[in-house]
């Protein structure tokens, strides 16, 4: 079973503009964390948001959680060549952490 | 990746025979957990380690068993590898400060791929 989806599940997009990409999920939670993987390599943390918060922002990402509709949103402003990665949500629910399938963005220099 | 590290980094074996992977921690963080990565299923949680000698399962552990004598290492085993394991295996680490909770802010080993035959 799986906990986290993330949509779309590959974003193309011009540098300099905006990169948005959801995730939902189905139980409650903790908290939602989101993470960057450049190919072939490991996953880094980019920025966790705990239940009782709504937005949350780190340099060039702003990140949104709504519980209500079990959903969160992570925005990449002014996107670079280098912010081309997947990006995974993950979530925090009782004994048992979930990674979502990921979202493939592109940016074309 | 710096202070995680996995080895071996590649392998490949074939079906029946065990395998042992490992990996190690210099940064002293209590909790250690092992995923596997695969096409349309993002990452899954094999087993996790709460401290010395205190693992539990994960989302997908069947066919796997893991071992954590001492802090730095935390080591996943394959009793006996199946074509179904060929995965690529990601150790993870967490709780450096001593204070933050249980499924913080994870930071991941460069990860092992592991092709079963």
């Amino acid at each position: 079973s799986q906990q986290g989806e993330e949509d779309p599940q590959a974003l193309s997009i011009q540098e300099g503009e905006n990169a948005t990409m959801n995730c939902s999920y189905k139980t409650s939670i903790n908290n939602l964390q989101w993470y960057r993987q450049n190919s072939g390599r490991g996953l880094v943390h980019l920025i966790l948001i705990r239940s009782n918060e709504r937005e949350k922002h780190s340099g060039r990402l702003r990140v949104t959680l709504d519980t209500s509709k079990k959903s969160s949103s992570l925005l990449i402003t002014a996107s670079r060549a280098a912010d081309t990665a997947s990006y995974f949500c993950a979530t925090a629910s009782g004994n048992q952490f979930y990674f979502g399938t990921g979202t493939s963005l592109t940016v074309i220099p | 990746d710096a202070g995680i590290t996995q080895s071996p980094r590649h392998k490949v074996t074939e079906t029946g025979t065990p395998v042992t992977l490992r990996c190690h921690q210099t940064e002293n963080h209590r909790y250690m957990y092992w995923y596997r990565q695969d096409p349309g299923h993002g990452l899954r949680l094999i087993h996790y380690s709460y401290g010395v000698k205190d693992t539990d399962k994960g989302e997908v552990s069947d066919g796997y068993s893991v071992s954590r004598s001492k802090t730095e290492d935390f080591l996943l085993t394959l009793e006996s590898a199946t074509s179904s394991q060929t995965s690529v295996y990601f150790c993870a680490i967490s709780g450096g400060d001593g204070k933050s909770p249980f499924w913080d802010e994870q930071f991941f080993g460069p990860g092992t791929r592991l092709t079963v035959l």
